[in-house]
């Protein structure tokens, strides 16, 4: 079974910090990898992909990679209290197929 | 437009109605799928479509019935549904290139069955 892991949280930070989120995943053959944001109620919005090793940095939010560990994080730089919501890692497995875990939920505190 | 758009946004239907989901999209994309998600729980994947032929069946019931008429709509065909389909039901398109693929999603139908 592939999965794709993350902790459910909730994450509470205070407005102005740095917000770390993890997820693991198991399927090996991944290559392609996503973080969509998604707050209650509302479907899922793509924030973040990243495809090889590394970091991949766009505005406040930097994607980090390590496909040796199989390990993806997102980090969001000046938090701020509209980015609480419930953040999905994604792998694409081949094809078509992209699995996504659980999501963290993430609370900033003004 | 890069809109993904759902109708209807909020369904009730008792478990002897049929009746249909419709998603449309305007960005060209190829690639069309339809996704489940309860409460509080990932979304999960149940069908996709590739240039309007189906690609994919997750091993979904047939009480769903999904079509695909152009590569610009996809419909999701409900019949004889269990309370325990109660659920966000959420239409993404891609671009259809295979790699990596991103994912648009339309604004969901929350669908209740009694």
């Amino acid at each position: 079974q592939k999965e794709v892991e993350q902790n459910s949280g909730p994450l509470s930070v205070p407005e102005g910090a740095i917000a770390s989120l993890n997820c693991t995943y198991s399927d090996r053959g991944s290559q392609s990898f996503f973080w969509y944001r998604q707050y209650s109620g509302k479907s899922p919005e793509l924030i973040m992909s990243i495809y090889s090793n590394g970091d991949k940095e766009d505005g406040r939010f930097t994607a980090q990679l390590n496909k040796a560990s199989q390990y993806v994080s997102l980090l969001i730089r000046d938090s701020q209290p509209s980015d609480s919501a419930t953040y999905l890692c994604a792998a694409n497995t081949g094809g078509f197929k992209t699995i996504f875990g659980a999501g963290t939920r993430l609370f900033v505190k003004a | 437009d890069t809109e993904v758009t759902q109708t209807p946004k909020h369904l009730v239907m008792g478990m002897t109605n049929k009746k249909s989901l419709k998603c449309e999209q305007h960005m060209g994309h190829r690639a069309m799928y339809w996704y489940k998600q309860k409460a509080k729980k990932p979304p999960e994947l149940m069908f996709v479509y590739s240039y309007e032929k189906l690609s994919i069946n997750e091993s979904v019931p047939s009480r769903f019935s999904p079509e695909c008429p152009n590569s610009s709509l996809l419909n999701l065909h409900l019949h004889a549904l269990q309370p325990e389909d109660s659920a966000l039901y959420l239409c993404a398109s891609s671009q259809g290139t295979v790699t990596n693929e991103k994912l648009f999603f339309g604004s969901g139908t929350q669908l209740s069955v009694l």
